[in-house]
């Protein structure tokens, strides 16, 4: 049982350019999730899924896309890749809401130059 | 509009002592509240976690304390360890939506 995994671990973008980040869960889980962490501050959402074929936008969706066409993975699309976008990514994953556990992946450091 | 938040970024305490982190928020309509422990390099683990309809839950050297008056919950650790040392985040959810987090507290428990 692997949990929550991110690929890749590290990754140094130029401006323009595109990537997907992976995340695969293992634990049968409906809600996933992406947040990036910025030096200094909390989680913020990008995007979440209640289940396969559902998605929807957080807090910080602009210049991001996410497809949700497993239970199991939900990737995360960067589109013309800007200095801003310079962060840890996060992803996540739990059963349901109302207080349970939610499971995050070892993160992505992306850095934009 | 930054609905939890965590008034100290950092915190530094004795081994051994208590470690108190403080959470404050704003949606009463906050139902559930959850703390999560973040080391360098790795993703955030759970913590502990408390419902709106209790004040108190306890999980070994963990006590999350909930004043729904004061919109305001905190953290207990008694002792605290080096190995405590870490980003702590504090969270909120209303039932079937989803997590805010604070921006979190560096715990460093020096030997």
């Amino acid at each position: 049982n692997a949990g929550v995994t991110q690929t890749p671990k590290f990754r140094i973008l130029k401006i323009g350019q595109s990537m997907t980040l992976q995340c695969a869960q293992d634990m049968n889980h409906n809600y996933m999730y992406w947040y990036r962490q910025d030096p200094g501050m909390g989680l913020k959402l990008i995007y979440y899924s209640v289940g396969a074929g559902i998605t929807d936008k957080g807090e910080v969706p602009n210049g991001y896309n996410v497809s949700r066409s497993t239970t199991e993975d939900f990737p995360l699309r960067l589109e013309l890749a800007a200095p801003s976008q310079t962060s840890v990514y996060f992803c996540a994953s739990r059963r349901g809401t109302s207080g349970e556990t939610q499971y995050f992946g070892p993160g992505t450091r992306l850095l934009v130059l | 509009d930054q609905q939890v938040k965590q008034n100290s970024p950092s915190l530094s305490v004795q081994e051994g002592r208590i470690s108190i982190l403080n959470c404050d928020y704003t949606n009463s309509m906050f139902d559930y509240f959850l703390w999560y422990k973040k080391y360098p390099a790795e993703g955030p683990t759970f913590l502990i976690s408390i419902s709106s309809i209790k004040d108190k839950n306890e999980d070994g050297r963990f006590t999350v304390f909930l004043n729904k008056s004061a919109k305001h919950l905190s953290l207990h650790i008694v002792p605290s360890q080096p190995g405590d040392s870490a980003v702590y985040f504090c969270a909120a959810e209303t039932s079937g939506s989803r997590l805010t987090f604070g921006e979190g507290t560096q715990l460093t428990v020096n030997p």
